[in-house]
């Protein structure tokens, strides 16, 4: 099925360091979402964003909406070791979507202590 | 508890069994989705219910699996005839009718021998 292309596929860092992490899409998209996998467990929403351009902040995240609509971008400031983990883009069409998500194929991130 | 629960979290079954899992959404969500999602790539849609109404089924759901929401609340999946590449991890996610930040639950880890 179709998914969006999100980079890099993985980062190794040193605790304290920043991170970014983007997603793009040859469709628009009228939602972005970004969320959290930790194994065996299911995704937990990070952010969410609504309009192109908008720049929204949770914690030490920060997510912006591409201004084409098909792309968005998600930095972490000061990483920590609980940051570990798989980070997913995902996006919803809008219309006749139903709301469904497309999701990319996830950004494995490892923090070295 | 307000969260989605799914049961049971794993599930391991011999290939031709039927199997049946269970998502019980966030109790004021009236939107409901499955997603499947195989090791090291996202979450893709399988269908979607908007109160007891199914609306839309991916290609990806073939006729052996069906999924029901009753009386609009709590929803089942079930796969018949279950094959080894039916294995994957099944999350439920739900939402409101006007909100796009869909809340997952921990997921079925389905294991087909």
């Amino acid at each position: 099925g179709q998914q969006l292309n999100q980079s890099p596929q993985s980062m190794f860092i040193q605790e304290g360091e920043d991170v970014s992490m983007n997603c793009t899409s040859s469709s628009i998209f009228n939602t972005w979402l970004w969320y959290k996998q930790d194994p065996g467990e299911g995704p937990v929403l990070l952010i969410a964003l609504y309009k192109a351009g908008e720049l929204t902040s949770n914690g030490r995240l920060t997510a912006q909406f591409g201004i084409t609509r098909k792309d968005s971008f998600l930095n972490i400031s000061a990483s920590i070791p609980s940051d570990v983990g798989i980070y997913f883009c995902a996006g919803n069409a809008g219309g006749t979507s139903y709301g469904k998500l497309t999701f990319g194929q996830g950004t494995i991130l490892t923090v070295h202590p | 508890d307000t969260g989605v629960s799914q049961n049971p979290r794993h599930k391991i079954t011999k290939r031709g069994q039927n199997v049946t899992f269970r998502c019980d959404p966030i109790s004021e969500h009236n939107r409901l989705y499955w997603y499947r999602q195989t090791l090291g790539q996202g979450p893709e849609f399988l269908t979607y219910f908007q109160n007891e109404a199914q609306l839309e089924k991916s290609r990806l759901l073939s006729d052996r699996f069906s999924a029901e929401r009753p009386k609009g609340s709590f929803s089942t999946l079930e796969i018949q005839r279950t094959e080894q590449g039916d294995s994957a991890m099944y999350l439920c996610a739900s939402t409101t009718f006007r909100h796009n930040e869909q809340f997952f639950g921990p997921g079925t880890r389905l294991t087909v021998l």
